[in-house]
């Protein structure tokens, strides 16, 4: 079946630095790659997504890299500020109309 | 602002009794889906749904757990008989094919 997964689980950044994380998947099918944030104790919500057409796209200080050739996307969070701290989820679309969540990554931004 | 409902938010039961998880997708949104999130093992797909017919049910028990979409407004998770390992956060998604998920804010359940 199909198999997601995200490093690191954890990462502890200082305020300002930059923070990235890396999503593998396995479905050469995948066609949508989204990433959730999810604030403690709220519900996930979409901070920025890319397409299978696309290899790169920006919002101000975050930003997704896609490599379909390697199956791997990855989010780029820049100037991190302690409001960036939560759990990142990628969530790739499988042909089958079917997302597939990571296990997750807690980010700490250390003011 | 449309938003995607879920109701109890809190649900507190004991072992064995039934438990009945309510959610309104977004007007216009062809898919649903049911996670569940617990401590150990993140968001956990339960069933979705794509034009209110179930499309996969295979990350659910079986046994105890049913998913039902009665309406394009309307659909249900039970727990029938609840257990004490299934005490987590349900979250109920909606989306269109290929986009985003809204989801909702979740329905915790305690089960003692």
């Amino acid at each position: 079946g199909e198999n997601v997964e995200q490093h690191p689980s954890t990462l502890s950044v200082q305020e300002g630095d930059s923070a990235v994380i890396k999503c593998t998947y396995s479905d050469s099918a995948s066609n949508y790659f989204p990433w959730y944030k999810q604030e403690l104790g709220k519900r996930p919500q979409l901070i920025i997504d890319i397409r299978s057409n696309v290899g790169e796209k920006k919002d101000q200080r975050i930003a997704v890299t896609l490599n379909k050739t390697a199956k791997h996307f990855s989010l780029h969070i820049t100037e991190t500020q302690p409001e960036d701290s939560a759990v990142y989820f990628c969530a790739p679309y499988t042909g089958g109309f079917k997302t597939i969540f990571g296990a997750g990554t807690r980010l700490f931004v250390k003011a | 602002d449309a938003r995607v409902t879920q109701t109890p938010r809190h649900k507190v039961t004991e072992m064995g009794q039934e438990v009945t998880m309510r959610c309104q997708p977004i007007l216009g949104h062809n898919t649903v889906f049911w996670y569940r999130q617990t401590m150990m093992q993140g968001l956990e797909l339960l069933a979705y749904f794509r034009n209110r017919a179930p499309l996969d049910d295979s990350g659910m028990p079986k046994d105890r757990f049913s998913a039902e979409m009665p309406d394009a407004t309307l659909a249900t998770l039970k727990i029938q008989p609840s257990e004490p390992r299934d005490s987590a956060v349900y979250f109920c998604a909606s989306g269109t094919q290929y986009n985003e998920q809204f989801f909702g804010p979740g329905t915790r359940l305690t089960v003692l």
